[in-house]
């Protein structure tokens, strides 16, 4: 069965730090998506990327990267000068592509506060 | 990115009514729909898939006739939570499934808080 593992239950940093968001899975599919979402305090959802299995290209959007190492089974967040508004929870999830209706499993989200 | 909307966003009420959350894709048709259940400082936890013009799957351990749950159109799945009791009281957040270039995305409603007095 699939699982994601978020090891990272809070992070503390002070804005303009780096901070690096830790995400292991397992799988027994070969074919699979990985998603980061962001739910600020106000609760919705904001999705963030998509990376499935076959590409293994690092992303960078803006002050966000993502590294994916299928070797590790990883797939890291990393927020560059990290900013107030960064302040909220992170979750991974996993779709295996022969999951009914692509179905989402989620790790247990890492808290991010960003302090001024 | 393709926008839901959820509605109501808070919600108060006695135990024993029924509530209705309403779940829409706006700008996008979405034949499946999931709906959350998420407690404070928890993840989320999958309640159901509603497919467009077909029953919901539940998962293991929601109750169907406690959570209902109907998925008439393309644009709006509708969960009704029946004879709420104060332990129903949780955040409820729906995604839709939108077709993207390389793989399918949920996108999320902004969620309901249900307190249930």
């Amino acid at each position: 069965a699939q699982k994601v593992t978020q090891a990272q239950t809070e992070i503390s940093v002070v804005e303009k730090e780096d901070v690096t968001l830790d995400c292991v899975y397992e799988t027994r599919d070969t074919t699979y998506y990985l998603f980061w979402y962001k739910q600020p305090p106000s609760g919705e959802l904001v999705f963030l990327i998509r990376r499935n299995s076959f590409d293994e290209q690092n992303e960078i959007s803006g002050r966000y990267s993502w590294n994916f190492q299928k070797s590790t089974s990883s797939f890291n967040f990393t927020i560059t000068a990290s900013q107030v508004v960064d302040s909220a929870v992170y979750f991974c999830a996993l779709s295996e592509a022969r999951a009914a209706g692509n179905k989402l499993t989620f790790g247990g989200g890492t808290r991010v506060l960003v302090k001024p | 990115g393709a926008v839901v909307s959820q509605h109501p966003s808070r919600v108060i009420c006695k135990s024993g009514t029924s509530v209705k959350i309403e779940c829409r894709s706006l700008d996008f048709q979405a034949t499946t729909m999931f709906w959350y259940r998420q407690f404070p400082k928890k993840s989320l936890m999958l309640m159901a898939t509603s497919n467009e013009g077909s029953k919901a799957t539940y998962e293991q351990g929601v109750e169907k006739d406690k959570f209902l749950i109907n998925h008439a159109s393309l644009t709006l799945s509708t969960l009704t939570v029946t004879s709420a009791h104060p332990e129903d009281s949780s955040f409820y957040i729906c995604s839709a499934r939108a077709s993207a270039r390389g793989g399918d995305i949920q996108y999320f409603g902004a969620g309901t808080r249900l307190s249930v007095l």
